[in-house]
C-alpha cells in the first residue's frame, strides 16, 4: 500500500491545454514536495507546500496543499512540450522521505 | 545552491562482479542520505537510509548483504552492488537533506544507470 497515491498515472495532452494532477494520502503530512523528473536524470524540486490550504504559483504551475494536509494538486496552464516528464509528490513520513508513484505527462506539439 | 553528485553516471558490468556508486554532497554536510532505485517508467523506491558513522537502515525486501552501504564521512555515501545480476540493472539515485525537518526538501543526485550483462 502506497502512502502517497497519484492520479492520473499517465496523461497525454496537446500543447496549450490545461491539466491537473493529484497527490492523495490517508495520512497527514507536515509538508509535501513536488518534483519533476526527466528521463535519465534525478528528480528536480519544483515546490514545497507546508501550510494547509496553501497555494503556490511557479509561472504556469499552481500548487495547492489541502486544508487537512492529506492531499495536494498541481495545475499546469497552457502546457508546453517542455513540461513533459514524470511528476512526483513526496514527503517525510517519520524519518523516511517517501514518494508517490508519479504521473507521467506527455505534452504533444 | 546545495548540490548532490553521483559517480559514475552510468556503468556496465558483467554478471557476478561488484560495482560501487558514490554519492557526494558538494557544499553541505549530510548526516543522512537516502538510496533509491528506479525501474523504467516507475517511481522511485527507497532502498535504504544511510547514516554517517553507523549502519544503514534497509527497507523491507532489500538485501543488506547484496547492497552494501557505507557512509564514511558527512559528505560521502557509497552503495556497492555485490555479485551483480541482470535483474539488478536499474537507475540508482541518492538524495540528501540539508536538515531532517519537514520543511527542508530532499536534494537528489543525477542518478547512476547500472547495466549488468
Amino acid at each position: 500500500t502506497q502512502l502517497l497515491e497519484q492520479s492520473p498515472q499517465f496523461l497525454s495532452i496537446q500543447e496549450g491545454e490545461n491539466l491537473t494532477v493529484y497527490c492523495n494520502s490517508s495520512s497527514v503530512f507536515s509538508s509535501l514536495q513536488w518534483y519533476r523528473q526527466e528521463p535519465g536524470e534525478g528528480p528536480v524540486l519544483l515546490v514545497t507546500v507546508v501550510t494547509g490550504g496553501e497555494v503556490k504559483k511557479l509561472k504556469r504551475l499552481t500548487f495547492q496543499f489541502g486544508d487537512a494536509r492529506k492531499d495536494s494538486s498541481l495545475h499546469i496552464t497552457a502546457a508546453q512540450p517542455g513540461d513533459t516528464g514524470l511528476y512526483l509528490c513526496a514527503g517525510f513520513y517519520g524519518q523516511n522521505f517517501v514518494f508517490g508513484p508519479g504521473t507521467r505527462l506527455s505534452v504533444l506539439p | 545552491g546545495a548540490v548532490v553528485s553521483q559517480h559514475p553516471s552510468w556503468v556496465i558490468c558483467k554478471s557476478g562482479t561488484s560495482v560501487k556508486i558514490e554519492c557526494r554532497s558538494l557544499d553541505f554536510q549530510a548526516t543522512t542520505m537516502f538510496w533509491y532505485r528506479q525501474f523504467p517508467k516507475q517511481s522511485l523506491m527507497l532502498m535504504a537510509t544511510s547514516n554517517e558513522g553507523s549502519k544503514a537502515t534497509y527497507e523491507q525486501g532489500v538485501e543488506k548483504d547484496k547492497f552494501l552501504i557505507n557512509h564514511a564521512s558527512l559528505t560521502l555515501s557509497t552503495l556497492t552492488v555485490t555479485s551483480a545480476h541482470p535483474e539488478d540493472s536499474s537507475f540508482y539515485i541518492c538524495s540528501a537533506n540539508i536538515a531532517l525537518d519537514f520543511s527542508t526538501p530532499a536534494i537528489f543526485g543525477p542518478g547512476t544507470r547500472l547495466t549488468v550483462t
